[in-house]
């Protein structure tokens, strides 16, 4: 597609509840990051994929966080048990390059609110 | 570890006149830096970047940011402001994680240009 698509664009869920977002990014992209963006706060790294490979997922901030790729282009966050700190914007962005020196194209996000 | 700060939470500005935005980065090797802005509800679109070469470098939306490595700055500017440019701004630096490979972004907390007519 022309830019990054996520979806939902809004999850509700109860604490406890199992949630996956969704990220389509552009076509061929080889690279792609998830951030999690707290409320008044910038954007902070969770995890990484080059192709389907996820070479860096130091951001995640817990083992309820798990992220896949499986065939190198849509990817899934997937948050366990959810908790009401996880109540953040989850932003996608991809990238041609395998290196930062490219242009990062961001999706709109998905506004994850945990009651 | 690479940070980078905005120490400006938000800037009030009257629609056309000159703002400066700015962003201090921290980093002991060559760093890749970055503005995006946000519009509300939206995601982050890039203004500008800088890689390597001149130190002045411009924008979209007559953006320009000037890489001051004595400094580690990396100041974003517009002469003349319009209420469109209402909006959060980011700074970010590419960190280098393993072999020399960058790959994510570090963003500041973001400065939000309130322009007022």
């Amino acid at each position: 597609g022309a830019g990054v698509s996520q979806s939902p664009r809004y999850k509700v869920a109860k604490r406890g509840q199992d949630v996956a977002l969704r990220c389509d990014p552009i076509s061929g992209h080889v690279s792609l990051f998830w951030y999690q963006q707290a409320l008044g706060q910038g954007p902070e790294f969770l995890t990484y994929f080059q192709n389907e490979a996820q070479l860096d997922k130091s951001g995640l901030p817990s083992d309820r966080f798990f992220a896949e790729r499986p065939e190198g282009s849509v990817s899934t966050l997937k948050i366990q048990r959810t908790q009401q700190e996880d109540s953040a914007v989850y932003l996608c962005a991809s990238s041609s390059g395998t290196v930062g020196r490219g242009s990062y194209t961001f999706g709109s996000g998905t506004r994850l609110t945990v009651v | 570890a690479q940070s980078v700060t905005q120490l400006d939470s938000q800037v009030p500005v009257f629609e056309e006149a000159p703002v400066e935005l700015r962003c201090n980065y921290s980093s002991s090797v060559s760093v890749y830096l970055f503005w995006y802005v946000q519009y509300p509800n939206q995601g982050l679109q890039l203004l500008l970047k800088y890689l390597s070469g001149s130190t002045l470098v411009k924008g979209i939306n007559g953006f320009e940011a000037e890489f001051n490595k004595s400094q580690t700055s990396f100041h974003l500017r517009k002469p003349s402001v319009h209420i469109s440019d209402t909006a959060e701004y980011f700074c970010a630096v590419s960190a280098s994680n393993y072999g020399g490979a960058t790959n994510k972004l570090i963003f500041g907390t973001g400065t939000l240009l309130a322009v007022q007519p």
